[in-house]
């Protein structure tokens, strides 16, 4: 189980934030994140935790290890609005797990 | 460019079943592994299953093994989702998503496809 935090926040676009999700259990470093505008897919952001997926801007980065991980937007622009998911991968039984997400809001 | 492409809208009644297509150009179908994910209004993804197009392989989110199943046709790249005994709790859009052999994100996503349930 992925539990996210917050669950929504508003930010003003230059500012910094982290969002936060933790696993009910050591996933190692298979962590990924992605991000969800309306009516569109989720995108992938970042795999293994830390690395960034191609096109991701570097103002992305993750961090953390274990069960407690965090993603960073050093400053946020105004494309950065949408819902953030974490997800990882259970090696046995095979299954996907999706966090509850963090709403992003732009002022 | 890989690209997924997903067939268009459906709306079923309560207890019929709906296949839902996913055409991959630009990767090889046998060189990814193809998952099912779905998306309630309002909600997180939820994952309902994988295939490996190699073998033709399955596995099912256990919450989901009675209700879906998934193939592939290799010759035509395209992967399938048939959904049975449907109810309005199954009203969700749902995507396909490739995954590279040996990881575990998601890299290329469908554009999903909604199916609502209602009577």
């Amino acid at each position: 189980v992925l539990t996210q935090s917050p669950a929504t926040l508003s930010l003003s676009p230059g500012e910094r934030v982290t969002l936060s999700c933790r696993a009910s259990q050591n996933v190692g470093g298979h962590l990924a994140w992605y991000q969800q505008k309306p009516d569109q897919p989720p995108r992938l952001l970042i795999y293994d935790v830390s690395k960034r997926a191609s096109g991701t801007p570097a103002r992305f980065s993750g961090s953390g290890s274990g069960t407690d991980f965090t993603l960073t937007i050093s400053s946020l622009e105004p494309e950065d609005f949408g819902v953030y998911y974490c997800q990882q991968r259970n090696d046995w039984p095979p299954r996907i797990t999706f966090g509850p997400g963090t709403k992003l809001d732009l002022k | 460019e890989v690209q997924l492409l997903q067939s268009g809208a459906e709306a079923r009644k309560p207890g019929t079943s709906v296949r839902i297509s996913c055409k991959v150009s630009g990767v090889a179908l046998t060189d990814v592994y193809i998952h099912w994910l779905r998306q309630a209004p309002g909600g997180a993804p939820e994952w309902l299953a994988f295939v490996d197009p190699e073998d033709g392989e399955t596995v099912y989110a256990p919450n989901f093994q009675a209700s879906v199943s998934m193939t592939t046709d290799t010759s035509a790249d395209t992967a399938y989702l048939d959904l049975t005994k449907i109810t309005s709790d199954d009203t969700a859009v749902y995507y396909c998503a490739t995954v590279p052999r040996t990881q575990y994100f998601y890299d290329h996503w469908g554009q999903g496809t909604l199916v609502s349930v209602s009577s």
